[in-house]
Order: structure tokens, then sequence, then C-alpha cells
């Protein structure tokens, strides 16, 4: 069964980088049927999607946070990572790695992690 | 893009049907038929319930269904149980490899 796990810091001071790491288990993250993406949640709101990258490292970003995000992905690793530069308050917020279908569950994330609550404070 | 609209709660005893609402736009829900839903038990990873508007998972009940009309998806869950509360998510394709998500809404079973 297909398993993503998120690991990274939990507390981030403002100004400074968000780096989150997704590890991909019980499947392949170079299965050309499938993106992977970075969604999250802030308190208290509703889901946001980040962004997305293919296997062979297209990405795909949200406009709004385009200008202050990077995914990349490490096949070799099974791991898809998410940096957000010059965080705020506002970036507080558990974030989740999905796998988002391409062919079957066409554009729906049918495979989430638990979450990470990663919390900008000084 | 905008985040889709969503009523913040929605409540039905066990065994009736509830239906709860996602509004986009014509960019997003009237455009594609790439719709989906998902249910998130609070502290757990979100689960797929529906995709491609009215399409299953295998393993999601047949009490789950979808429906769209315009720029409004629907997600319908029929003969309520206990283990339905929680929190629904719509999310849609929204055009050049974008997504969007609804702000989530609070289903409580009576």
């Amino acid at each position: 069964q297909l398993q993503l796990q998120e690991s990274g810091p939990g507390l981030v001071k403002p100004s400074e980088t968000l780096s989150l790491t997704c590890t991909v288990s019980g499947g392949s993250i170079s299965n050309s049927n499938y993106y992977w993406g970075w969604i999250r949640q802030p308190p208290r709101k509703g889901l946001e999607w980040i962004g997305s990258i293919y296997y062979t490292g297209s990405t795909y970003y949200n406009p709004s946070l385009k200008s202050r995000v990077t995914i990349s992905v490490d096949t070799s690793k099974k791991q898809f990572s998410l940096k957000l530069t010059s965080v705020t308050a506002a970036d507080t917020a558990v974030y989740y790695c999905a796998r988002l279908g391409i062919t079957a569950t066409t554009y729906a994330f049918d495979f989430w992690g638990q979450g990470s609550l990663v919390t900008v404070s000084s | 893009q905008s985040a889709l609209t969503q009523p913040p709660s929605a409540s039905g005893s066990p065994g009736q049907s509830v239906t709860i609402s996602c509004t986009g736009t014509s960019s997003d829900v009237g455009g594609y038929n790439y719709v989906s839903w998902y249910q998130h038990h609070p502290g757990k990873a979100p689960r797929l319930m529906i995709y491609e508007v009215t399409k299953r998972p295998s393993g999601v009940p047949d009490r789950f269904s979808g429906s769209k009309s315009g720029n409004t998806a629907s997600l319908i869950v029929s003969g309520l149980q206990a283990e339905d509360e929680a929190d629904y998510y719509c999310s849609s394709y929204a055009g050049s490899s974008n997504w969007v998500f609804g702000g989530g809404t609070k289903l409580t079973v009576l």
C-alpha cells in the first residue's frame, strides 16, 4: 500500500525558509501516471493547493505563492520536497503531501500523508 | 484563482441524506469534469471519496455520490452513518495545471 510521510522542522522563524520533504513508500515516485503535490491547511481554514511536480522535474505552482515556492524531486531517494521562502505567520499551517492522478483518478489527490504542522514564530 | 465556496456546516440524522454544495466559476468547476471530494477526520490523512465529478474509488461506500450542474458541484451522502461525521472538501482542476480547493464543510450526524 502506498504511503507518504512528511518530515521537517515544526518551527520556523519569520522571514526564513520553510523546508519539508515527503518520502514515498510502497510505490514508485517515477510512475508516469501521477504527479506529486503539496497542499496546506492554515488553522481553522480550508485546504490550499501549493504546487505539484512530475517525476521528470516539471513543476506547477499556485500563482499566489509562485514567487516564494520551489518544489523538487529526488527519484533515487523516492522523495519530493517543498521550500517556501520569506515566511510569515500566515504560512503557519498543516502541510500535506499527496499523489495526484493523471490517468486513473484523473486530477484528484488519491493518497495523502498524515500532515506536518509548521508554525512560523520567533 | 479564488477558493471554491462550500457551506461551513451541514447536518442530518442517521439514515437521512445530506447534500453538500461546492460553487466555483466557469474557469474551474464549470469548465472541467475534474471535481473531487475529500473526507477529513481531524488528525488523519484526507481520503478521496469522489473524483471526476461522479466516480468512486474502490472501497468508498456507494452511499457517497457526486453530481454537477453548471458551476456548482454536489456531494450527496445517503443513509447517513455516525462514521460519516467529518469535514468534507471539494477540489477542481482550474486549467493551466492549477488546482483549487473549497473552504470545507463540517458534516454533523445528529
